[in-house]
């Protein structure tokens, strides 16, 4: 059973444009909600993390919007470049003792960014 | 700072050897997770560590272990492999105490092909 769910799968979007990557999530007890853009051939990087206390981050072009009630998070680019281009993927976890504990993942979008 | 390190980048095995993977964590951090990243399942979680011991584990056979050495440092282990264990293994290091602290950074993997 998929934890999180991310949508859509991929997206093109118009160099300027705005891209929006929409994730929902059933399990209340995750408190940790970070995004993480990956470039072929690379690892995932961390781009922007938020918690539950909070209903916006923003952090140059990326914002997280978080709305607890409906259970969704999502990630607005602003100002989309060609750079951009990479998959994204949203997770959660809940941090258990001291440590991150395990991040569950979305399955990915693919962003592509037309100049 | 340097990031997190994984070697080898690339490893081509036959079905039924066995294989073992390194990495090195941020200097440090502390505690160190596994992902199985593959088009089909996505990034998902093997295990975690932190102070030598294993945190949390994943839903992954027993032919998967891994360890961590008084340094941080950790190793990943998959014995009898099979063609199905193709697949993008990365790293992800965090500080692992304090809550402000549980951002995880991710190597750029070690690409693992069973043939």
């Amino acid at each position: 059973q998929q934890q999180v769910k991310q949508s859509p799968q991929s997206l093109i979007v118009q160099k300027g444009g705005i891209s929006i990557i929409n994730c929902a999530y059933e399990n209340t007890a995750f408190d940790y909600f970070p995004w993480y853009q990956q470039f072929p051939g690379k690892g995932p990087a961390l781009l922007i993390a938020i918690r539950p206390d909070v209903s916006e981050k923003k952090e140059g072009r990326f914002t997280i919007s978080f709305n607890k009630s409906a259970k969704q998070f999502s990630l607005h680019i602003m100002d989309s470049q060609p750079g951009d281009s990479a998959t994204y993927f949203c997770a959660a976890s809940i941090k258990r003792g001291s440590t991150l504990g395990r991040l569950y993942f979305g399955r990915g979008t693919q962003l592509t960014v037309w100049p | 700072k340097a990031g997190v390190t994984q070697t080898p980048r690339y490893l081509i095995k036959t079905r039924g050897q066995q294989v073992t993977l390194s990495c090195s964590p941020i200097s440090g951090h502390r505690s160190v997770s596994w992902y199985q990243q593959t088009p089909g399942q996505g990034l998902q979680f093997l295990f975690e560590y932190f102070s030598e011991t294993q945190r949390n584990k994943g839903n992954f056979p027993g032919r998967f272990s891994g360890r961590q050495f008084s340094n941080s440092r950790s190793e990943m282990n998959v014995s009898t492999l099979e063609l199905g264990d193709s697949a993008l293994y990365l790293c992800a290091s965090s500080l692992g105490v304090g809550r402000p602290n549980t951002e995880a950074f991710f190597g750029q993997g070690t690409r693992l092909t069973v043939v």
